[in-house]
This record gives C-alpha cells, structure tokens and sequence, in this order.
C-alpha cells in the first residue's frame, strides 16, 4: 500500500478561476477527510466521507467549496472563483471505520491564488 | 467544543538535551489524543495515540506523552534530542461530534547542534 495520495502538490492558479484536487486513499479505509491548512496554524477540518456519504461538512466549507467521492474510492475538492484566502495546503486523510481511531495523512496540495 | 491549546509556538532544545511539548486540551466527553509530526511541505505522520487504557503512551522515534486527566494535558516528550526532530509537532483531539480531528496550532522544535 503506497499511503494516501494527493494530485497535484502544487497548484498556481489566477483569482477567480476554479480549481480541482483529487485524493486517493489507503485502499481498505472508507472514511475520507479534508482539511486545510494555513501558514502557522494546524489542520483546520473540512469535511469527511464514509464510503461515498458526505457526513459532514463544516461551516468553513463556503457554497464556493464542494467534495465529491463518487464510487466510496477517490475523492475531489473543487474550489470554484478562487480568492486569495484559499491559499493554503490542502490535506486529506483516510481513516478505517473505527470511532476516532487515527487518520492517515497525504502530503498536501499546496494552493497558492494570484 | 473540544480544543487544544499548545504552549509555546516555538521550542528550541539542544542535540542531546530533553524534549518537552506541551498540550492541553478541552473536551466534554472521554477524549482521544493525538500528536502528529509535519516536516515541511509534507503531510503529518503520527507519532502515538491516546484512546483508553495506560496512560502513558510510548510512540515512534522514542518519543512519548502522558495523559492526565486531571490536568486535561497529553504533553509530548523525548528524553534525547535528535537533530533529525527538527519538525513541527501537532496535538489533536477527537470525541466529540464524530471521528474528526481538532488540532493545535503547532509546535515549530528547533535542535541546536
């Protein structure tokens, strides 16, 4: 297993245009998190899926946000009309269904709006 | 809600010296704790995890954290200093509302040579 797995790493993007990121998770796990990160804070919770059921969503998560996992496997956060405040890193993370067992963490797509 | 405080953005130790990284946290139910490591540009690996039992909790890279409850605190600590701790260290809490993860602001350790 090669660990949760994000595309792209980087993302350079002009305010104002939308953006897609994709997360593959550890292939056994079914829950799916997202998180977003900014410089000099921790993760900050998104949403998650169990299987392909958006659970929750957080009030962080604007109507510009949404996520998708369609088949319970991959997942996708598009980002539409970027603005400079959605410049961040962009973590995702999978879990087993076990209440509050650990996440595993991908490395990130790092999100800058010009 | 639950939250987590970490005491000291910054911590600076020397190579060999004892690491200790603080956290507190709040939470109104029975909480499980967590402290991640990030290196730069990098995602969080786990380090050890607190759901029930011992509360002493030993991790990878001979680091270990204590949970006490009556001090609400899950501090993180190394008895030797390794250069290659140099990272940035989160504590996080979940319990309530569901599996969800609340972190602390982090914890940048510096090791001096």
């Amino acid at each position: 297993d090669t660990g949760v797995s994000q595309d792209p790493r980087h993302k350079i993007t002009k305010r104002g245009q939308n953006v897609t990121f994709r997360c593959d998770p550890i292939s056994e796990h079914n829950r799916l998190y997202w998180y977003r990160q900014t410089l000099g804070q921790g993760p900050e919770f998104l949403t998650y899926f169990q299987n392909e059921a958006q659970l929750e969503k957080s009030r962080l998560l604007s109507d510009r946000f949404s996520a998708e996992r369609p088949k319970g496997s991959f997942s996708t956060l598009e980002i539409q009309r970027t603005e400079q405040g959605d410049s961040a890193m962009y973590l995702c993370a999978s879990s087993l269904e076990i209440p509050n067992t650990e996440a595993f963490f991908g490395q990130g797509t790092r999100l800058t709006v010009v | 809600a639950q939250s987590v405080t970490q005491l000291g953005s910054h911590v600076s130790v020397s190579e060999g010296a004892l690491v200790l990284l603080r956290c507190n946290y709040s939470s109104s139910v029975p909480p499980y704790l967590f402290w991640y490591v990030q290196y730069p540009n990098q995602g969080l690996q786990l380090l050890l995890k607190y759901t029930t039992g011992a509360t002493l909790v030993k991790g990878i890279n001979g680091f270990e954290a204590e949970f006490k409850k009556s001090e609400t605190s899950f501090h993180l600590t190394k008895p030797s200093a390794h250069m290659s701790d140099a990272a940035e260290y989160f504590c996080a809490v979940s319990g309530e509302g569901g599996s969800k993860s609340t972190f602390g602001d982090g914890t940048t350790l510096t090791v001096k040579p």
